[in-house]
Parts: structure tokens; sequence; C-alpha cells
């Protein structure tokens, strides 16, 4: 069964800085999908970020990226610039590429930006 | 487009009792899946429906069960509520559920057993 490790329970940053949340996972699966998803005090998950395993480059959405280390099984997102709408917690999330289309989350990393 | 809808957003029952929680997927959307939030445990998968069949289901007990309907809305039954029940209960779906698709949550229903 694959798992989802997030090691930074909590996280905070002051505004306009940079910050990284580490994942890393476990699988046997040579191709899947990893994401990272979004929840603010809304409760509302947001999709912020989605990688293919089988694509080298690293996905980036405006201030949002990922280092995407495929033999290390590790997926990081790295906030440039971060605001205070960024404050939210942050999941780290597997799917395989085939058959079973759950989401395997980790246990969340809860950033604060900091005015 | 209209995002995942959710009904009822807050509930409260006691003990015993059962419940129904509703979702509306993204308009063309056919897969609906559900995951239960909760402090101790995380976000844990439920079940996954696609045209009105059950694909994937998780590890839990019986008296959690769902259903789909033709118009791809989905429905999940809680029978027998117990106190650890209470939890947040999300909805997603996506286009057909396979390759990796992204899914799409909805804003939750919250659940309190007492």
């Amino acid at each position: 069964a694959q798992t989802v490790t997030q090691s930074q329970p909590e996280m905070s940053v002051q505004e306009a800085e940079t910050v990284t949340l580490s994942c890393t996972y476990d699988t046997s699966e040579n191709n899947y999908y990893l994401f990272w998803y979004k929840q603010p005090p809304s409760r509302q998950m947001i999709l912020v970020i989605r990688q293919e395993a089988y694509k080298q480059q690293n996905a980036t959405e405006n201030r949002f990226s990922v280092n995407f280390q495929k033999a290390a099984k590790s997926f990081s997102l790295k906030i440039s610039d971060s605001q205070l709408g960024d404050t939210a917690m942050y999941f780290c999330a597997f799917m395989n590429s085939f058959g079973n289309e759950k989401l395997t989350f980790g246990t969340g990393t809860r950033l604060t930006i900091i005015p | 487009k209209a995002g995942v809808t959710q009904t009822p957003r807050y509930l409260i029952k006691t003990r015993g009792q059962q419940v129904t929680l509703s979702c509306s997927p993204i308009s063309g959307h056919r897969s609906v899946s559900w995951y239960q939030q909760t402090p101790g445990q995380g976000l844990q998968f439920l079940f996954e429906y696609f045209s009105e069949t059950q694909r994937n289901k998780g590890n839990f007990p019986g008296r959690f069960s769902g259903r789909q309907f033709s118009n791809s809305r989905s429905e999940m039954n809680v029978s027998t509520l117990e106190l650890g029940d209470s939890a947040l209960y999300l909805c997603a779906s996506s286009p057909v559920g396979t390759g990796g698709e992204t899914q799409y949550f909805g804003p939750g229903t919250r659940l309190l057993v007492l």
C-alpha cells in the first residue's frame, strides 16, 4: 500500500518570504500522480499543483512550484512571495495511474503566513 | 461551471441514528469519491462511484454505504451512528476517474454525533 509522509506538522514564515513544504511517499509503482492540496479555514480543499511521475520537468503554477525527485520519492512544494491568503493546511497526496483512483493523503502541514 | 456541492453543510445527530449526505458533482463529471476527515485519522478514502457502480471501497465498516444516480449525483449513508463518526465528509468529482485525473472537492458536510 502507498504511504505519504509529511514530516512538518507546522510551519510559519513572514509574508513575502519563500517556504518549502516537504513530502515523501512510498510506492512500488513506476507511474503515478502527485498532488498538493490546500485547505484554508473554510475547510474547502483546493488543488494547488499536480505532477505526473513520468514527467521529469517539475510542475509550476504561478508562485507555487514543486521539486519532484522520483528516485528519492520526494515531492516538496515551494511557495514564493508568500501571501497572507496562503495560510492553510497543505496536504500532499498520491494517486495510482490505473484502476484504484483514490487519493492517499499525508497528515498535512499547517502553514501560517505572518504579516 | 458550478463546483461540487454538498448538502447539508452541517448536521447534528445522536448515537444510533442514521444519516444521508448528498453530493452533486461538477457538470459532466461522472466519478464521485467520498473521504472522511478527522483530527485523529486524517483524510481517509471511503468509496468511489462511476456510472452508478461502486468501483473502489476503503477500509470502513458496512455501516458506511453509498450510491450514485444516473445524473451522477451521489449519496452516502451512515447507519447506527457512533461518536467516532463525527467528522468532515468530503466529496470529490472528476470526469471519468481514471488516469490520474484531478479530483475537485466540495465544501464538505460537518457531522457531529452526540
